[in-house]
């Protein structure tokens, strides 16, 4: 069964720690995603991957950074984590081309206090 | 910047019943997906639409992509408990602009 992995489900750090969030993907996709989700603002994309070493901002990049030095695995980090960095967080991967679906993972739930 | 709304935000049904929910836009699409999120999952892909006018039925599903390709419907037939979740619509606009929509969130009833 093909799948993304995210390597935490719950997660609950101190302000100011760096984070790291992990995904791995088991499909040879070439696109990587993260998203946050909150409520009443939806999946907001944080940065997107395309291939190894590359790497898109998405529409909240702001005090995240991501890493993708494997075709399979795309890192998500919270260079100093903040208060309102408090969000469920889902990776997903695709195909290259921006009309397949996504696969996403079962999210990491982050609690910064 | 493109205004993509779902509606209702929250429905409620008895199983058994009929609920149909809507993803709008003022802007075209060249493509649309809907996905289903159970709760503490990810959203897992329901169908892909690209054509104007396109319905698409996926067992008591039926998916409609408007003629103008500016809005989408979700039909559910017979609903039943396990229809409870969150549907989102993803949609690919000008620029290859990716947004997804607030959601609808459907409660099935026993």
């Amino acid at each position: 069964d093909v799948k993304v992995t995210q390597s935490s489900r719950y997660l609950v750090k101190r302000t100011g720690e760096k984070v790291f969030l992990e995904c791995v993907q088991d499909m040879d996709h070439e696109n990587m995603f993260w998203y946050r989700q909150d409520p009443g603002l939806g999946l907001r994309l944080i940065y997107f991957s395309y291939d190894v070493k590359m790497k898109e901002k998405g529409d909240i990049p702001e005090g995240y950074s991501v890493s993708r030095e494997k075709k399979e695995r795309f890192s998500l980090i919270l260079e100093s984590a903040s208060t309102n960095q408090t969000s469920m967080y889902l990776c997903a991967s695709s195909l290259l081309g921006l009309d397949y679906g996504y696969t996403f993972g079962s999210g990491t739930r982050l609690t910064v206090v | 910047t493109q205004l993509l709304e779902q509606s209702p935000q929250f429905l409620s049904i008895q199983e058994g019943e009929n609920l149909t929910v809507y993803c709008n836009s003022s802007s075209v699409f060249s493509s649309l997906q809907w996905y289903r999120q159970e709760p503490g999952e990810g959203p897992v892909l329901l169908v892909t639409v690209v054509t104007g006018g396109e319905v698409k039925k996926l067992k008591r599903l039926t998916f409609q992509f408007g003629d103008a390709r500016k809005d989408s419907s979700l039909h559910i037939t017979a609903a039943q408990p396990g229809d409870t979740g969150l549907y989102l619509c993803r949609v690919k606009a000008a620029g290859n602009k990716l947004t997804f929509g607030g959601g609808t969130r459907v409660l099935v009833k026993p």
